[in-house]
C-alpha cells in the first residue's frame, strides 16, 4: 500500500536560519507531489507541485524553494525564514483523483 | 481560475442531530472532482467524501452525503447522527484533472455538543 511521509513534526527555528521540510512516499512511482501550507485560522494554501524528478512549479512568490531530488522524494527549502513563514506545512500526493496527505509539520519562526 | 468558497466559519450541533456545512465554487471546466475533507485537532488531513462532476448521484458514505448541484456549483456535506468524534475543520475542494491540483475552501470550524 502506498504511505507518505514527513518531517520533521515539529521545528521552532530563529528568524534568518535555514529550513528544509522533507516528504517521502513509498509504494508508487512517478507520483505528482504538492506542498500546501496552512496559516493559522486559515485554509491550505498550495505552494509547489511536481509531476517529476527536477520539475517544481511554484503558485506563489515566497521565501520558499522547493526540490525533488529524487522520484518520491519532495524538500522544502529556504536560505532565510521569516516570521512569516511559520505554519502547518503538509506534503500531498496523488492516488486517481485524489489527494493523500502526509501527517504535517508545525514551523514556528521566532 | 478555480475558486471554492465556505462563507461559515464555524457551526455547532448537538450530538446525533444532523447538520449540513454548506460550499460553493467557481469553475469554467466541466470535468472534475469535488472533496470534503476532515482535519481533526491531530492535523491529519482524512477524506470524507469524493464526487465526480459527470455522476449526477450523490456520493455516500455512511452517515456523509453529499447535495451536489452542478447547475448552481453547489457542494454541501450532511451529516447524520453527528457523533462527538465528528468535531474538526471540514475543508472543501475542487480538482481538475489536468495536473490533480486541489483547491481548498477557508474550512469550517464544526463542534459537536454532547
Amino acid at each position: 500500500s502506498q504511505t507518505i511521509h514527513q518531517w520533521p513534526a515539529t521545528l521552532v527555528q530563529p528568524v534568518g536560519s535555514p529550513l528544509s521540510l522533507e516528504c517521502t512516499v513509498e509504494g508508487t512511482s512517478n507520483p505528482n507531489l504538492y506542498w500546501y501550507r496552512q496559516a493559522a485560522g486559515r485554509g491550505l494554501q498550495l505552494l509547489f507541485y511536481s509531476v517529476g524528478i527536477g520539475q517544481i512549479s511554484s503558485e506563489v512568490p515566497q521565501n520558499l524553494s522547493a526540490s525533488r531530488p529524487q522520484d518520491r522524494q519532495f524538500i522544502l527549502s529556504s536560505k532565510k525564514l521569516l516570521l512569516s513563514d511559520s505554519g502547518f506545512y503538509l506534503c500531498a500526493w496523488n492516488g486517481v483523483g485524489e489527494l493523500f496527505f502526509g501527517e504535517g509539520s508545525r514551523l514556528t519562526v521566532l | 481560475a478555480q475558486t471554492v468558497t465556505q462563507s461559515q466559519p464555524e457551526m455547532s450541533v448537538q450530538e446525533a442531530e444532523t447538520v449540513t456545512l454548506s460550499c460553493t465554487y467557481d469553475t469554467s471546466e466541466n470535468n472534475y472532482y469535488l472533496f470534503w475533507y476532515k482535519q481533526p485537532p491531530s492535523r491529519q488531513m482524512i477524506l470524507v467524501i469524493r464526487q465526480e462532476a459527470y455522476k449526477q448521484q450523490n456520493a455516500t458514505e455512511n452517515r456523509f452525503s453529499v447535495n451536489f448541484q452542478k447547475a448552481a456549483k453547489s457542494f454541501s456535506l450532511k451529516i447524520s447522527d453527528s457523533q462527538l468524534g465528528d468535531t474538526a475543520m471540514y475543508f472543501c475542494a475542487f480538482m481538475t484533472g489536468a495536473n490533480s491540483k486541489l483547491t481548498f475552501g477557508k474550512g469550517i470550524t464544526l463542534s459537536v455538543r454532547p
